[in-house]
């Protein structure tokens, strides 16, 4: 059982916008910021968005994130083949005094 | 440029132990607080501990409490994860990953920005 909730599963065709969810509580999303990671197959998982919104360097804007009370998500627009991949949310959260995940979303492009 | 390099995975009987190391580099290493984060085979990313740039601060998650210990030298740029008592479930892949940790108005941002590749660790009889 994960700290975080996403769906398992997302889709999309190239060109299309896709949005991935994450669910919270008020210890964790409610109160802290959100990061996201991708984890294309047979890698080390990559920072994608972190303090909810924030792109780091080479992170092309295509990718955006957004936070709202004790939820969160990402939006890929433009969908690529490359974006093909397993996505993560995470927050700090204060009842567990460490970091809870998603249980990961796998996006597939079709 | 950034690099962390985990080592000392391998094939570990129930109930046994080993030690994992990260050797760090490209950063001032004792600016950072690190952390161990896990993936078993199929599944998804287990955070499972913290340590600060320091040492002081130390958490764990409670699957691995009173089992594990992390523990760092800054002076060596290296991070440990030494894990004893060791189940079929701790059998995943073990990262190292260094963090950004900051205290905001918006609460506690703290992140991942940098992972090494991963060490396997298999415990099985």
């Amino acid at each position: 059982q994960s700290v975080l909730t996403q769906p398992p599963s997302a889709s999309g065709t190239p060109g299309q916008r896709v949005t991935i969810s994450c669910s919270g509580s008020s210890s964790n999303i409610g109160s802290n910021t959100v990061n996201w990671y991708q984890q294309l197959p047979g890698t080390a998982p990559k920072l994608l968005i972190y303090s909810n919104n924030q792109r780091p360097s080479g992170v092309p804007d295509r990718f955006s994130g957004s936070k709202s009370g004790t939820s969160a998500s990402l939006a890929i627009s433009g969908l690529q083949s490359e974006d093909e991949a397993d996505y993560y949310c995470a927050a700090w959260d204060d009842s567990l005094n460490g970091v809870g995940f998603g249980g990961g979303t796998k996006l597939t492009v079709l | 440029q950034v690099q962390l390099v985990e080592s000392g995975g391998g094939l570990v009987k129930p109930g046994g132990s080993l030690r994992l190391s990260c050797a760090a580099s490209g950063f001032t290493f004792s600016d950072y607080y690190m952390s161990w984060i896990r993936q078993a085979p199929g599944k998804g990313l287990e955070w499972v501990s913290y340590i600060s740039s320091s040492g002081s601060t130390i958490y764990y998650a409670d699957s691995v409490k009173g089992r594990f210990t992390i523990s760092r030298d800054n002076a060596k740029n290296s991070l440990y994860l030494q894990m004893n008592s060791l189940r079929a479930e701790d059998t995943a892949v073990y990262y190292c990953a260094r963090a950004d940790g900051q205290w905001l108005v918006q609460g506690y941002r703290y992140y991942f920005d940098y992972w090494g590749q991963g060490t396997l660790v298999t415990v099985s009889s």
